[in-house]
């Protein structure tokens, strides 16, 4: 257990509706980062936020978007679903605003969209 | 732009050394990390460099040199529980983003 929960862990939804993935981050965690992994693509960083702000922003797209709570835990809300959607998706915490020793991940949510 | 290339497979036998390199371009760089992960579940860190040289933790070995753009994971002793993706990625620019590469599937075989 890497203390960053994802839920849920497995999401199956048709095209055109909306989904929101929890992410809880590791205890004392400010900073919550936002992937989307599919086959073809790697590990695409979405967003980030710290301390409730969002501190970075990567190529998310305007059908989705994300907030950080002031318990620090994050949503991330996919709308308007496509078929190319379909990924597993990662949240991943570290203590501060910037990287030193790398992340934590949680064990993502795999979404396919049908 | 900023561009992150590591073989796409590779195989090795039980016992063995294996070498998996990664080559980078990007806008600055702050730092190079590798992070391992099975199939279906999260990345897990494995090492983190910063200055040029090699960085040894167990059966697991990283090496940088910044000016050729270039690292490499060494992994000795092999097990078949290293069978699994090895994912590059770059800390770049003045936001200090991560870059990953697509990442190099290794099948360890007995």
């Amino acid at each position: 257990d890497s203390g960053v929960t994802q839920t849920p862990k497995h999401l199956i939804t048709a095209t055109g509706q909306r989904v929101t993935l929890r992410c809880s981050p590791r205890s004392g965690d400010l900073s919550v980062y936002w992937y989307q992994q599919s086959l073809d693509q790697g590990l695409q960083f979405l967003i980030q936020y710290y301390n409730g702000e969002e501190r970075a922003k990567g190529n998310i797209l305007e059908r989705f978007s994300a907030q950080q709570f002031p318990d620090l835990h994050s949503e991330l809300n996919l709308s308007s679903l496509e078929l190319g959607d379909s990924a597993l998706y990662f949240c991943a915490s570290s203590p501060g605003p910037d990287l030193v020793y790398g992340y934590t991940f949680g064990s993502g949510t795999r979404l396919t969209v049908v | 732009g900023q561009n992150i290339d590591q073989p796409t497979e590779m195989t090795a036998t039980e016992g063995a050394i294996v070498q998996i390199n990664c080559t980078y371009q990007t806008s600055g760089f702050n730092g190079l990390f590798w992070y391992q992960q099975h199939a279906g579940e999260a990345p897990t860190f494995l090492s983190y460099n910063v200055l040029d040289g090699l960085e040894e933790k167990g059966r697991f070995s990283s090496f940088l040199s910044r000016s050729k753009g270039y690292s490499y994971l060494l992994l000795k002793e092999l097990q078949m529980k290293d069978s699994a993706s090895y994912l590059c990625a770059v800390e770049a620019g003045n936001n200090r983003k991560l870059i990953w590469g697509l990442g190099t599937s290794l099948a360890v075989n007995p």
